[in-house]
């Protein structure tokens, strides 16, 4: 988890509620990306970016939105426009790779709850 | 849109037995890379092999890549309790922006 740090470790929301997840790394990496994880599930991609004022949606970006305004920081906005929020959320950062693909590093997560 | 598929979904053995995990993916990669994660903990890195290469060694882990047959499998030698958590393979075929993470393998590692 060394690098990049997500907070809170845990989060309680109330239905009807936006709330922002944190996501920031000092690896001085160029892409970030956002993930969530349902029990026994793999993970999916909600947004990335590869640079700073950019990003691109995943496969389930709806109901979601990011800023990359900063290199080191990528937060996630979980909005009321989220059918089902309650999940383990995964920030991960990689070096910027043209071809061949690069090992992605992760924080240690943020487990949401909706009440 | 899960591209890797692991099996076996679960997987228990004695401590130093041999793990075997399998993965299938669909379409053509540029590299697979596997992941290892701990209950309620972020992904960590093991390996990645590039679609141009058939085997890779790190210390007690050996990845095989077949790309005719669409498949990987990580051996974990003489396993130990530490070992116990789950196992994912994730495939990159845009370049590395949208890697995508299989279901994962559960080990659980007998003391």
């Amino acid at each position: 988890d060394g690098g990049i740090t997500q907070s809170p470790k845990y989060l309680f929301r109330k239905e009807g509620q936006n709330v922002t997840l944190s996501c920031e790394q000092n690896l001085n990496h160029d892409a970030m990306y956002w993930y969530r994880q349902d029990p026994g599930q793999g993970l999916r991609l909600i947004y990335y970016s590869q640079i700073v004022n950019d990003f691109q949606k995943g496969d389930i970006a709806e109901g979601y939105s990011v800023s990359r305004e900063k290199k080191e920081s990528f937060p996630l906005t979980v909005t009321s426009a989220q059918k089902n929020p309650t999940a383990f959320y995964l920030c991960a950062s990689s070096p910027l790779v043209i071809a061949g693909g690069s090992e992605q590093f992760f924080g240690p997560g943020t487990r949401l709850t909706v009440l | 849109s899960q591209q890797g598929e692991e099996d076996p979904q679960a997987l228990s053995i004695q401590e130093g037995e041999n793990a075997t995990m399998n993965c299938s993916y669909k379409t053509s990669i540029n590299n697979l890379q596997w992941y290892r994660q701990n209950s309620g903990r972020g992904l960590v890195h093991l390996i990645l092999i590039r679609s141009n290469e058939r085997e890779k060694h790190s210390g007690r882990l050996r990845v095989t890549l077949d790309t005719s047959k669409k498949s990987s499998s990580l051996l974990i030698t003489a396993s130990r309790a530490a070992d116990t958590a789950s196992y994912f393979c994730a495939t990159d075929n845009t370049g590395g922006f949208k890697t995508i993470f299989g279901a994962g393998t559960r080990l659980f590692v007998k003391a």
